[in-house]
C-alpha cells in the first residue's frame, strides 16, 4: 500500500520568507497529490492539489510542485504572513480505485512576525 | 447547517461508559470516512463507508463500532474506552462512492476524553 513521509514536522520562518514542505511517496500507481491545511481548533481544509498530468500548480502565494519520477511533492509558500501558521498535511492517492487517501504526518508550521 | 457537522464537540467520559459519535454530511457525498487525530497519528484513518457499505477498517479495537445508516449519516459506538483513545475524533465525506481522488470534506470534530 502507499506510505506518505513528509518533512520536515515542524519549520518556523520570518514574516516575508517562504517556507517548503516536502512529501514522497511509495506506491508509482499515485496520481492525485492534495494538501490540506488545519489551523489550530479548527477541521483540515483543502488549499490546493495536483494531479500527474502536471508538474506544477499555482494559487496565489502557494505552489505545488511534483516530481512523478522520484515520487515525491512540495508544497511552497511565498511572502509567508502570520495566518499561514498552522499544520499542514499532505496526501497521496490513485486517481481511480477503491484506495482512500494516504496523509503524511504533518509539518507544523510557526511565521513569525 | 451545510458541509459536514459533529455532535456532541466535546465528550468526557469513564472506561466503563457507552457512548456514541454522530456526524451528518450536507453534501450529497456517497463517502464516509472516521479518523482518530493524535499528537502521535495525527490523521489516523479508522473507517470507511462507501454507499452505506464498509469498505475499510484498519485494524481498529473492537471497543470502537460504526454504523452508517444512510449516505448521510455516519456515527461512532464507543464502549469500555482506555484513556489513550483520548483525542480529536474527525469525520469526513467525500463526492465519489469508488474514493477515486477527489476533496474530503472534514467536520470540526469531537473531542474526546476518557477518564
Amino acid at each position: 500500500g502507499e506510505n506518505v513521509e513528509q518533512h520536515p514536522s515542524t519549520l518556523s520562518v520570518q514574516e516575508g520568507d517562504s517556507a517548503v514542505i516536502k512529501c514522497t511517496y511509495s506506491d508509482s500507481a499515485s496520481n492525485y497529490f492534495p494538501w490540506y491545511k488545519q489551523e489550530l481548533g479548527k477541521r483540515p481544509q483543502l488549499i490546493i492539489d495536483i494531479r500527474s498530468n502536471v508538474g506544477e500548480k499555482k494559487d496565489q502565494r502557494i505552489a505545488v510542485t511534483l516530481n512523478k519520477t522520484a515520487k515525491h511533492f512540495s508544497l511552497h509558500i511565498t511572502e509567508t504572513q502570520p495566518e499561514d501558521s498552522a499544520v499542514y498535511f499532505c496526501a497521496a492517492s490513485p486517481n481511480s480505485g477503491n484506495t482512500p487517501l494516504v496523509f503524511g504526518k504533518g509539518t507544523r508550521l510557526s511565521v513569525i512576525a | 447547517e451545510t458541509g459536514v457537522t459533529q455532535t456532541p464537540r466535546h465528550l468526557v467520559m469513564g472506561m466503563t461508559n457507552k457512548k456514541s459519535l454522530k456526524c451528518e454530511q450536507h453534501l450529497g457525498h456517497n463517502a464516509m470516512y472516521w479518523y482518530k487525530q493524535s499528537a502521535k497519528k495525527p490523521l489516523e484513518l479508522m473507517f470507511v463507508y462507501s454507499l452505506e457499505e464498509r469498505v475499510e477498517n484498519n485494524s481498529v479495537p473492537s471497543r470502537f463500532s460504526p454504523e452508517c445508516p444512510n449516505s448521510s449519516h455516519l456515527f461512532l459506538h464507543l464502549h469500555t474506552l482506555q484513556p489513550e483513545d483520548s483525542a480529536l475524533y474527525l469525520c469526513a465525506s467525500s463526492q465519489d462512492p469508488g474514493l477515486a481522488a477527489n476533496e474530503q470534506f472534514f467536520g470540526p470534530g469531537t473531542r474526546l476524553t476518557v477518564l
